[in-house]
């Protein structure tokens, strides 16, 4: 597959729960990143790896969301004791390099629901 | 901050005439504009950058620093133009976080 994969496409858990998503970068490139994008919303910078490390996890709401990168390919974003307002679709996207005019292509998401 | 505002969440044309998705940005410095664009049941891709200035199936797009503005045109829609579209911005240099707007639902009718 060349492009950015992402499983499970969809998730359905019950409120409190852990959950984790994972992402699959397009190979070879070093950076990738997650968004989340809620109903009627553009997509919200969440996290971003730079190979291994998360180089900027600015967006990350609260301490209940983590995400790693153990070896600078795939990525798995944890939540824990999962709330309703985390019903969302988690998008990942990865690039060549981290550069702001550089394209970056977007998996098909993880649909979140908790309920 | 960046901000990006994208005014019309439904735009609706017939097949054959102009359209114009209207994109203004809130950012201090000099950023970096793109419009995204999501078909049906397809993934986000990147439809045009603004620091490339080309044409991408028709679509142009100019940013007009003054205007703050970086709005997305199409001389003549077709129906195959129905989609999602985004703008989003990053700051530029090493300020890769894109932010998007809320984005604008295109629909063109036969």
């Amino acid at each position: 597959g060349a492009g950015v994969s992402q499983t499970p496409s969809n998730k359905v858990t019950e409120k409190g729960k852990y959950v984790e998503l994972r992402c699959d970068p397009i190979s070879g490139h070093t950076a990738l990143y997650w968004y989340r994008q809620s109903l009627g919303q553009g997509p919200e910078f969440l996290i971003y790896f730079q190979g291994t490390g998360a180089a900027d996890d600015s967006g990350l709401p609260n301490d209940r969301f983590f995400a790693v990168r153990p070896e600078g390919s795939v990525s798995t974003l944890k939540i824990q004791r999962t709330e309703r307002g985390d019903s969302a679709v988690y998008l990942c996207a990865s690039s060549l390099i981290a550069a702001s005019n550089t394209e970056a292509f977007f998996g098909q998401g993880t649909r979140l629901t908790v309920v | 901050a960046q901000r990006v505002t994208q005014p019309e969440k439904l735009l609706s044309v017939f097949k054959g005439a102009p359209v114009e998705l209207k994109c203004n940005y809130s950012y201090s410095g000099s950023p970096e504009l793109f419009w995204y664009v999501q078909y049906s049941r397809q993934r986000l891709q990147l439809l045009l950058r603004h620091i490339s200035r080309e044409s991408i199936k028709g679509f142009t797009a100019d940013l007009n620093k003054g205007e703050t503005s970086f709005h997305l045109k199409k001389p003549f829609a077709q129906e195959e133009d129905s989609a999602m579209y985004y703008c989003a911005l990053s700051g530029g240099g090493s300020n890769y976080k894109l932010t998007f707007g809320k984005g604008t639902l295109l629909t063109v009718n036969p």
